[in-house]
């Protein structure tokens, strides 16, 4: 079935490190990707999204390029902040799903330590 | 502000007791979307709404119902609450179909069983 497989949390960095969270998916078709970010103490908002191989997306210093060929959709940032310690969810939308829903990861948390 | 307005935002109730939480979408949006997230888990989908019909239901328990009224506001009702319902519970909107679309999730109800 379709389903999307993150690394398992929590990740802890230093401020300034590289950041990596990975996330790869199984799906039919060709789904549109997304990551949301929680932040402690609030609902998930969107980081960012990819709708076709190849594209990538960003936003806030993090970036995510959809791979076909290897069914992932990695999300990167060069130098992390305190102030990124959350909660991240990567998802995917099918379109031969008529309700369009989100299918999502079990979630990453993110601790940054200054 | 999300524009998906949730209330209330935190509840505490007993067991075996009935709450109904409430959810606005954002302006313009058709679908309405319940999650419930328990203490380090992840989003468990509940029931999905379109333009006050019910489209999909996930992981909903039979105490548990919702309904989109035709101002495309939704509320959801959990009866005969237990311990283990203690949870926050999201509500997303989106604009509708569409592969592209993301959801806008509002902050969340806290719901506290004792």
């Amino acid at each position: 079935g379709n389903s999307v497989t993150q690394m398992e949390g929590p990740v802890t960095l230093s401020e300034e490190a590289f950041l990596t969270i990975n996330c790869t998916y199984t799906a039919t078709g060709y789904p549109s990707l997304f990551w949301y970010v929680q932040y402690p103490g609030e609902g998930l908002q969107l980081l960012l999204k990819a709708t076709k191989a190849d594209d990538k997306g960003s936003n806030k210093g993090f970036e995510a390029t959809y791979r076909k060929e290897t069914t992932s959709f990695h999300l990167e940032k060069g130098s992390v902040q305190v102030s990124d310690s959350a909660v991240y969810f990567c998802a995917l939308k099918l379109s031969a799903d008529s309700n369009y829903q989100l299918i999502w990861g079990a979630g990453t948390k993110l601790i940054i330590k200054p | 502000d999300s524009g998906v307005t949730q209330t209330p935002k935190h509840l505490i109730t007993a067991t075996g007791q009935r709450v109904t939480l409430r959810c606005s979408p954002r302006s313009g949006d058709l679908s309405v979307y319940w999650y419930q997230q328990s203490l380090d888990q992840g989003l468990q989908f509940l029931i999905q709404y379109y333009n006050g019909e019910e489209r999909a239901k996930g992981n909903i328990l039979e105490r548990f119902s919702a309904q989109q009224f035709p101002d495309l506001h939704s509320e959801l009702n959990l009866s005969s609450l237990e311990l283990g319902d203690s949870a926050l519970y999201f509500c997303a909107s989106s604009v509708g179909p569409g592969q592209n679309y993301g959801y806008t999730f509002g902050s969340g109800t806290r719901l506290t069983v004792v």
